[in-house]
């Protein structure tokens, strides 16, 4: 069965300092992997996508199948980045995505 | 606004009844997702319609179905509340063709007393 882990439920760091967000998955073949963000009092949108290997606002997710992950990486984190992030799965055979819990990222000033 | 709109935004209701929760997706989008965020729950996949006809169907009890009329407004309805269907309930839609970019409503917060 598809899942998605993300173990932190809380993140916090300071501004300037690098941030990882981990993501791991469960899926036996070829997954398709996105990070969303909502920002507060924003709608859920989508932030990335591994196949387009693609760095938005500064923020960038290698996937590793070995380790089966994506984890989200910022090398300095700015405070408009505190929001909600939520790790999403597709099988690639169909479009329905399967989300993570999410992590509240909180940067602090 | 020619994002999804999900009305109503909130509602509160008593257990036993039943309600419908509305959505529209972005001008030109076929595909219509309903996902249920409860309280220390991540987002869970219901159901999908494309273009009128289910698509994909997650895990929606049997006391909720859906549908996507021909304007491709679609309709959750969820009947016998329960208690424990208090959620936030997210509408998504997409053009069918880009796998994961989905566009989503504010959605609609649905309290069960």
């Amino acid at each position: 069965a598809q899942r998605v882990t993300q173990p932190e439920k809380l993140l916090s760091v300071f501004k300037g300092a690098p941030v990882e967000l981990k993501c791991n998955y469960s899926y036996s073949g070829s997954p398709e992997l996105f990070w969303y963000v909502q920002y507060s009092r924003q709608r859920l949108q989508l932030l990335l996508r591994h196949i387009s290997r693609e760095s938005i606002k500064g923020f960038t997710a290698d996937l590793n199948k070995g380790e089966t992950s994506f984890h989200l990486k910022k090398p300095f984190a700015q405070e408009e980045d505190s929001a909600m992030y939520y790790c999403a799965l597709s099988d690639g055979g169909s479009e329905k995505l399967v989300f993570g819990k999410g992590t509240k990222l909180t940067v602090n000033p | 606004d020619s994002g999804v709109t999900q009305t109503p935004k909130h509602l509160i209701t008593a257990t036993g009844q039943r309600v419908t929760l509305r959505c529209s997706p972005r001008s030109g989008d076929l595909s219509v997702y309903w996902y249920q965020q409860s309280l220390d729950q991540g987002l869970q996949f219901l159901i999908q319609y494309y273009n009128g006809e289910e698509r994909a169907k997650g895990n929606i009890l049997e006391r909720f179905s859906a549908q996507q009329f021909p304007d491709l407004h679609s309709e959750l309805n969820l009947s016998s509340l329960e208690l424990g269907d208090s959620a936030l309930y997210f509408c998504a839609s997409s053009t069918g063709t880009i796998t994961g970019e989905l566009f989503f409503g504010e959605g609609s917060r649905l309290t069960v007393l």
